[in-house]
């Protein structure tokens, strides 16, 4: 079961333009929304991550906006670079260690 | 910080070995520790969940007796894929979470270890 739905599998974007990534989760017990940038050959790094008691946080060119009636996140990742192109991974978990992971998103960012 | 560290980066094993992989908390105490493992353009696979000083937690389907997790001290955690098969190749990535001293939800990933079994 499929329990944190990531979309689009792919994105491309313009150098300067806004990326969006979306997400959308079943389990309402889950409490922390990280998203993970991976490069090819590495490990994810975490990038931002929120809590279902705002409902946006930015940092920097990112910001996650949160749905929590809709269970849906997003990632938008503005004035996106080349640098931006990865892959991105929302996840969702809670208390218990039970992190799950969307499908990912390969962005790339042409110059 | 919260660096996570993984040996080795690559290993090419024949079939039928034995290939220990080390994951290790640089600079903070991790409790427990995570197994993934990721094949070429999917996402991560949680195989099983490692606490310090007790069993691991597989997944449902990740043979325990093929993926021995052994979790000695708050800094390290192994994984050693047993008798080893082509199949067995992938990407295993390690992540670690915080005892204390920061945020304790985040998993912190170790830069993965490439497998190839010939």
């Amino acid at each position: 079961q499929q329990q944190v739905k990531q979309s689009p599998q792919s994105l491309i974007v313009q150098k300067g333009g806004i990326s969006i990534i979306n997400c959308a989760y079943e389990n309402t017990a889950f409490d922390y929304f990280p998203w993970y940038q991976q490069f090819p050959g590495k490990g994810p790094a975490l990038l931002i991550a929120i809590r279902p008691d705002v409902s946006e946080k930015k940092e920097g060119r990112f910001t996650i906006s949160f749905n929590k009636s809709a269970k849906q996140f997003s990632l938008h990742i503005m004035d996106s670079q080349p640098g931006d192109s990865a892959t991105y991974f929302c996840a969702a978990s809670n208390n218990n260690n039970d992190m799950r992971f969307g499908a990912g998103t390969r962005l790339t960012v042409k110059p | 910080g919260a660096v996570v560290s993984q040996h080795p980066s690559r290993v090419i094993c024949k079939s039928g070995t034995s290939v220990k992989i080390e994951c290790r908390s640089l600079d903070f105490q991790a409790t427990t520790m995570f197994w993934y493992r990721q094949f070429p353009k999917q996402s991560l696979m949680l195989m099983a969940t490692s606490n310090e000083g007790s069993k691991a937690t597989y997944e449902q389907g990740v043979e325990k007796d093929k993926f021995l997790i052994n979790h000695a001290s708050l800094t390290l955690s192994t994984l050693t894929v047993t008798s080893a098969h082509p199949e067995d190749s992938s990407f295993y990535i390690c992540s670690a979470k915080r005892t204390s001293g920061g945020a304790t939800d985040t998993q912190y990933f170790g830069p993965g270890t490439r497998l190839t079994v010939l």
